[in-house]
């Protein structure tokens, strides 16, 4: 079984500064995804970003990237240039590689940004 | 090409009553997942159906609820005899295959009160 594991309840930054949420995880799976959703006062969950593991390079969208340690098994998302629509709650997630797997997700962050 | 619909967007119940929560896929997809959110919670996998079939029902609790996706119509996510305890949001999400490299696409979610 998988854990996902966001220890931090909220966060806040300043409009156009840096942000960096964490986000650990615990598997015995040698291949999977990782993904950061982020999910609005509208609560519709929206995809921000995918880490293959079996990828070294982080993956980047824009202003947003993560930080991603398979050793350590921590994955870390950076939001650059932050805006007031970033406002929300985000969650870090986990799938393992293959058929009929479902997404194990972290409790989530609140992530408020300041005018 | 709509996204994944969800409704009702919101649903309130007296306890003892039953609840009936409608998810059509996106188009062209033919597995759907249903996932709980409780307040100040991540998202919990439920039940995870293709077409006419269910594949994972491992996190749906054993009494009063209930899934099925028709070979005709939505996935329809039933609860009877709702109980305060089934307060909570359920996203539907839906995917072209069931192979973890296919993004699972987010409803809205609905929301259920139960009062």
């Amino acid at each position: 079984a998988q854990t996902v594991t966001q220890s931090q309840p909220e966060m806040s930054v300043q409009e156009a500064e840096t942000v960096t949420l964490s986000c650990t995880y615990d598997t015995s799976e040698n291949n999977y995804y990782l993904f950061w959703y982020k999910q609005p006062p509208s609560r519709q969950m929206i995809l921000v970003i995918r880490q293959e593991a079996y990828k070294q390079q982080n993956a980047t969208e824009n202003r947003f990237s993560v930080n991603f340690q398979k050793a350590a098994k921590s994955f870390s998302l950076k939001i650059s240039d932050s805006q007031l629509g970033d406002t929300a709650m985000y969650f870090c997630a986990f799938i393992a590689t293959g058929a009929n797997s479902k997404l194990t997700f972290g409790k989530g962050i609140t992530l408020s940004v300041r005018p | 090409n709509a996204g994944v619909m969800q409704n009702p967007r919101h649903l309130v119940r007296r306890r003892g009553q039953e609840a009936r929560l409608r998810c059509s896929p996106m188009k062209g997809h033919s597995h759907v997942y249903w996932y709980r959110q409780l307040p100040e919670e991540g998202l919990k996998f439920m039940v995870y159906l293709q077409k006419e079939n269910i594949i994972d029902e491992s996190g749906m609790p054993k009494e009063r609820f209930s899934a099925e996706f028709p070979k005709e119509g939505p996935s329809i996510l039933r609860i009877q005899q709702v109980v305060r305890g089934d307060s909570a949001a359920y996203f539907c999400a839906s995917s072209p295959t069931g192979h973890s490299y296919n993004e699972q696409f987010f409803g809205p979610g609905t929301r259920l009160t139960v009062l």
